[in-house]
């Protein structure tokens, strides 16, 4: 069990917007701590594809974006391509643990 | 650019030992903190153990207390992972990465090292 909680899978067709969510509580996200995704291919090393909420690292490009409000953020993925499907995780800090969680993941599926 | 790369996994018996390293390229190791993060077969990933640039604060998730020890060497630019007291549930692929001071989250990764842990 997570402490951060995620859909298990979502799908779109190509050009489609999805979103990804990530509920937590008051002790992560709504602490408040800042929410991070990544994008993971199982056997390869994990992307940061936002950080701090809504922030994109340099060579993200701009068709994923973050947003959080109060114990929850979800992640957008406009302009689905054959390229993004991967599993897709949230992550921020729990201060009853002491360190950082995350989600269960999330996989995205492109029709 | 910082580059990462794990060593050291491999086949560990139950209640035995095994110690992963993280060779750090290209960077001021020394700004960085660090953790270690794994997934399982099947499950998702999972936040290990953290220490900061200092090596002064360290953390560790519940599943490896008592039984794991990261440490740095900032002069070799590496991160270790010290695993004690091993079991089957510790298989799993090992990653590094770098964090930013005073944030929590990893911004260059590794691609990660194998456990596994059977007798």
């Amino acid at each position: 069990q997570s402490v951060l909680t995620q859909p298990p899978s979502v799908s779109g067709a190509p050009g489609q917007r999805v979103t990804i969510s990530c509920t937590g509580s008051s002790s992560n996200i709504g602490a408040p701590y800042d929410v991070n995704w990544y994008q993971h291919l199982p056997g390869t090393a994990p992307k940061l594809l936002i950080y701090d909420n809504n922030y994109r690292p340099s060579g993200v490009p701009d068709r994923f974006s973050g947003s959080k409000s109060g114990t929850s953020a979800s992640l957008a993925i406009a302009g689905l391509q054959a390229e993004d499907e991967a599993d897709y995780y949230c992550q921020s800090y729990d201060n009853s643990l002491g360190g950082g969680v995350f989600g269960g993941g999330t996989k995205v599926t492109v029709l | 650019e910082v580059q990462l790369e794990e060593s050291g996994g491999g086949l560990g018996q139950p209640g035995g030992s095994l110690r992963l390293s993280c060779a750090a390229s290209g960077t001021l190791f020394s700004n960085y903190g660090m953790t270690w993060v794994r997934q399982a077969p099947g499950k998702g990933l999972e936040w290990l153990s953290y220490i900061d640039s200092f090596g002064g604060t360290v953390y560790y998730a519940d599943s490896v207390k008592g039984r794991f020890t990261i440490s740095r060497d900032s002069a070799k630019k590496s991160l270790y992972l010290q695993m004690n007291s091993l079991r089957v549930e510790d298989t799993a692929v090992y990653h590094c990465a770098t964090v930013p001071s005073g944030r929590y989250y990893g911004d260059n990764w590794g691609p990660g090292t194998l456990v596994t842990v059977s007798s």
